[in-house]
C-alpha cells in the first residue's frame, strides 16, 4: 500500500510570489492535515481537511490556505510569500477517527 | 496555546543501551498520544501510540509509558541501535478533529 505522497520534494519562489504543494493520502484515509516545520518554530499544525471539509484550523494567517478533493488528494496554497515561510511542509494522513497519523516526506520550500 | 515539551536536548547513547526519551505536555484534555521518529530529509515515522485510558504500551523494542497525573509521556528504546539515530517528538491530541501539537523533539545518538 502506497504511503502518502507530497509534491514537489523541493520548491524554490521568490517573495511576493504564491505557491501551491500537493499531497495524495494513504488510500482509504479521509483526513489529511497539513504542518509546517521550521528550525526555530518546530512542527506546527496548519489545518486538517476531512471530507472536502475544514475540520481544524491552527494560528496561521490568511496567506496559508488548503482544501481537499473529492479523492481526499489535498493541496495547500501559501500566497504572498515571505521569507519566513521557507520550511519543510508536512503532510499526514489517517482514517479520520483520531487515529495514527502517517505522514509524507514533505515538501521544502525555500523562499528568496 | 498547548506546548508539548519545546526543547530540543540530545541523548547520547551507546549501541546496546537503552534509552529513554521524556516529554511533558500541558493539556490535561489531551487524551491520544504519538511518538515520531524524524530522519534527516525525512517526514516523522509513527513509532507507538497511547490512549489515555492505558499507562504503558508496548511495540517491538519500545514502550512508551503515560502518567496523566504529571502529564508526563516518555518512550523507551531497547538495546539502541545505530539505525535508532534521530530526532524523536511526541505529540499529543484532544480536540475535535485530528490536530496534533508536537513537542520540540529530542535528538538521540547512537554511538558505536
Amino acid at each position: 500500500k502506497a504511503g502518502v505522497t507530497q509534491t514537489p520534494r523541493y520548491l524554490i519562489k521568490t517573495r511576493g510570489q504564491q505557491v501551491t504543494l500537493s499531497c495524495s493520502p494513504i488510500s482509504g484515509h479521509r483526513s489529511v492535515s497539513w504542518y509546517q516545520q521550521t528550525p526555530g518554530q518546530g512542527l506546527q499544525f496548519l489545518f486538517e481537511y476531512f471530507s472536502e471539509t475544514q475540520r481544524n484550523k491552527g494560528n496561521f494567517p490568511g496567506r496559508f490556505s488548503g482544501r481537499q478533493f473529492s479523492n481526499s488528494r489535498s493541496e495547500m496554497n501559501v500566497s504572498t510569500l515571505e521569507l519566513g515561510d521557507s520550511a519543510l511542509y508536512l503532510c499526514a494522513s489517517d482514517s479520520g477517527q483520531n487515529t495514527e497519523a502517517f505522514f509524507g516526506q514533505g515538501t521544502r520550500l525555500t523562499v528568496v | 496555546g498547548e506546548s508539548v515539551g519545546l526543547h530540543l536536548p540530545t541523548l547520547s547513547v551507546q549501541e546496546g543501551d537503552n534509552s529513554i526519551i521524556n516529554c511533558a505536555y500541558s493539556n490535561s484534555a489531551s487524551d491520544y498520544f504519538i511518538w515520531y521518529k524524524q530522519e534527516s530529509g525525512k517526514g516523522p515515522q509513527f513509532i507507538i501510540d497511547i490512549r489515555s485510558n492505558m499507562d504503558k504500551r508496548q511495540g517491538q523494542r519500545v514502550t512508551v509509558l503515560l502518567n496523566k497525573t504529571v502529564k508526563h509521556l516518555s518512550l523507551q528504546i531497547a538495546a539502541t541501535q545505530p539505525g535508532d539515530s534521530a530526532v524523536y517528538f511526541c505529540a499529543e491530541t484532544g480536540a475535535a478533529g485530528n490536530k496534533l501539537t508536537f513537542g520540540g523533539g529530542t535528538r538521540v545518538l547512537v554511538k558505536p
